[in-house]
Parts: C-alpha cells; structure tokens; sequence
C-alpha cells in the first residue's frame, strides 16, 4: 500500500528564516504527483507547490520550493524567509491511482516566531 | 471562479442517526473525492466520484455512501452514526482526467460533523 511519511509532527522557525520540512512517500507508480498542502487553524485546506515525477527540475513557487529526489523517495519543503501567516499544518501528499485519491502524510504543525 | 462549497459548516448529530453532506465544485470540475480528517487517523480518503460515478473507494463500512449528479454537485451519507464518526469532512474537486496537472484537487471549507 502507498504511504507517505513525515516525520516532523513539529516544526518551529524564526520570522525571516528558513525551515525544511521533511517527506518520504512509498510509490509502485512510474506516473504520480506529490503536493504539499497547508491547513492554517481555518481548515482551509490550501495548495502550496506541486512536483510532477517525471520532472527531474524542482518546482518553486515564490518563498516555496521542493527537494525532489526520486530514488530516495523523498520529497521535502523549503519555505525561505518565514512569514507569521505560514504557521499552519503542512501536509505531504502522493495522488495515486489514476486521480482522485490523494495519500496524506500525518502532517508537520509549523509555527513561527516573531 | 467560486471555489469549492460544502454545506452545512457544522452539524451535531446523536449516535444512529444519519446525516447527509453536500459539496458544489468548482465549475467545470467534474471529480469530486471526499475526506475524512480526525486527530488520529488523519486525513483518509473516503471516496470519488467522476461523471456520477464512484471511480475510487477507501477503506471505510458500507454505513458511508455518496452520490454525484449529472451538474457534478455531490452528497455524502453517513447511517447509523457512531461516536467515532465526529471529524472534519472535506470535499475536493478536480478535472479529473489521469494523472496530469488537471487532476490537482481543490478543497472546502469542510464540514465539522459532532455525534454526541
């Protein structure tokens, strides 16, 4: 079965700085898509960034960017120069199986101090 | 464009009663998955549906149905509700076409349903 760790249930970070998140996903797919999503205590569940499998190039979207490497499985967040509207839960996730089912990682609560 | 709308925000229920939640997608999507989020388990998918029909299941009973109709909107039924039952359910919708970047879900508000 597909699964997807994180291994950080808690992160904090200095306002202005960088913090890492951490993901590993088991996969027998050749064809998938990882994402982080974030839950600010809203429940909102928001898109961060998004990593296609096939694209060897690591995705960013402004402060977000992504450690992509395939072989090891793993997949982990950077957000530079940390905002107080970051801190929220952050969530890995694999979309599996032909779409329409997302595998979630148990989540990384990120808070920031000021 | 309207996001993802699911209705009510909050329910209170009692332990065997049934409840239904909606959720409108966004216009033009045409998968709509459902998920349950508890402080134990997690985020766990429940189901998806794709041109009203269910494409993909999880592990949950039987006691959890759903359904989507022909303008895409869909409910989600829970019977018999149990304790454990009480959890934030989120809606996403999706394109839905394989796996390419028109299958990048979008999330409700979800609803926070309370079995007492």
């Amino acid at each position: 079965a597909q699964t997807v760790t994180q291994s950080q249930p808690e992160m904090s970070v200095q306002e202005a700085e960088t913090v890492t998140l951490s993901c590993t996903y088991d996969t027998s797919e050749s064809d998938y898509y990882l994402f982080w999503y974030k839950q600010p205590p809203s429940r909102q569940m928001i898109l961060v960034i998004r990593q296609e499998a096939y694209k060897q190039q690591n995705a960013t979207e402004n402060r977000f960017s992504v450690n992509f490497q395939k072989a090891a499985k793993s997949f982990s967040l950077k957000i530079s120069d940390s905002q107080l509207g970051d801190a929220a839960m952050y969530f890995c996730a694999e979309l599996y199986n032909q779409g329409g089912k997302l595998i979630f990682g148990q989540g990384t609560e990120l808070s920031v101090k000021p | 464009k309207a996001g993802v709308t699911q209705t009510p925000r909050y329910l209170i229920k009692t332990r065997g009663q049934q409840v239904t939640l909606s959720c409108s997608p966004i216009s033009g999507h045409r998968s709509v998955s459902w998920y349950q989020q508890t402080p134990g388990q997690g985020l766990q998918f429940l189901f998806e549906y794709f041109s009203e029909t269910q494409r993909n299941k999880g592990n949950f009973p039987g006691r959890f149905s759903g359904r989507q109709f022909s303008n895409s909107r869909s409910e989600m039924n829970v019977s018999t509700l149990e304790l454990g039952d009480s959890a934030l359910y989120l809606c996403a919708s999706s394109l839905g076409q394989g796996i390419t970047a028109k299958n990048i879900q979008y999330f409700g508000a979800g609803t926070r349903l309370s079995v007492l």
